[in-house]
């Protein structure tokens, strides 16, 4: 089992441009997050869902959008990047219990 | 306003000695209580839990200790190992809510000297 993969694992973008982040388990899991991490500030919950075709917001959404399609897999989308999202992003997923398995991260820069 | 806090930055401590990490939460909806260990380039993987009902929970070298008056809770790491030298993240939660209300704290830097 792969576990929690994340594509791309680093990216650099320039003010404005848009870019998808990818996230896929193969645990069956139903919950999954999209967190990022900035220094001092621990994780922190961008949006989550908690089944296929379900999405929600968490404690920091705004600039971003998500889907899931599929059971599967978490899309995270930046419309109009900005350097305040220059930050490591993860993935995770979780059974209905809270223990969460996370992805290894994708950096990016936002210039 | 920062819900769950780990006060201290980073930790240094020699090999075989004993790791404290402290974690403090201000919300008393929380009921479940995690750790979890990032090493760099990775993503955080899950160490040990502990549910309100109890105030230790223990799995090999690490313990958790759970004082619920004083909204305080410890990871204990005995014997330290060089490849204990992590970040580790503090969580808290409201248990059967799948994970969307965890409250991460901020991380403490743990160095195992050897």
């Amino acid at each position: 089992n792969a576990g929690v993969t994340q594509t791309p694992k680093f990216r650099v973008l320039k003010t404005g441009q848009s870019m998808t982040l990818l996230c896929a388990q193969d645990m069956n899991h139903e919950y999954m997050y999209w967190y990022r991490q900035d220094p001092g500030m621990g994780l922190r919950l961008i949006h989550y869902s908690v089944g296929e075709g379900t999405t929600a917001k968490g404690e920091v959404p705004d600039g971003y959008n998500v889907s899931r399609l599929k059971k599967q897999n978490f899309l995270l989308g930046l419309e109009s990047a900005a350097p305040s999202q220059t930050s490591v992003y993860f993935c995770a997923s979780s059974r209905l219990g809270n223990e969460q398995f996370f992805g290894p991260g994708t950096r990016l820069t936002v210039l | 306003d920062q819900q769950v806090k780990q006060n201290s930055p980073s930790l240094s401590v020699q090999e075989g000695r004993i790791s404290i990490l402290n974690c403090d939460y201000t919300n008393s909806m929380f009921d479940y209580f995690l750790w979890y260990k990032k090493y760099p380039a990775e993503g955080p993987t899950f160490l040990i839990s502990i549910s309100s009902i109890k105030d230790k929970n223990e799995d090999g070298r690490f313990t958790v200790f759970l004082n619920k008056s004083a909204k305080h809770l410890s990871l204990h790491i005995v014997p330290s190992q060089p490849g204990d030298s992590a970040v580790y993240f503090c969580a808290a939660s409201e248990s059967n809510t799948g994970g969307f209300k965890t409250i991460f704290g901020a991380g403490t830097r743990l160095f195992v000297k050897a």
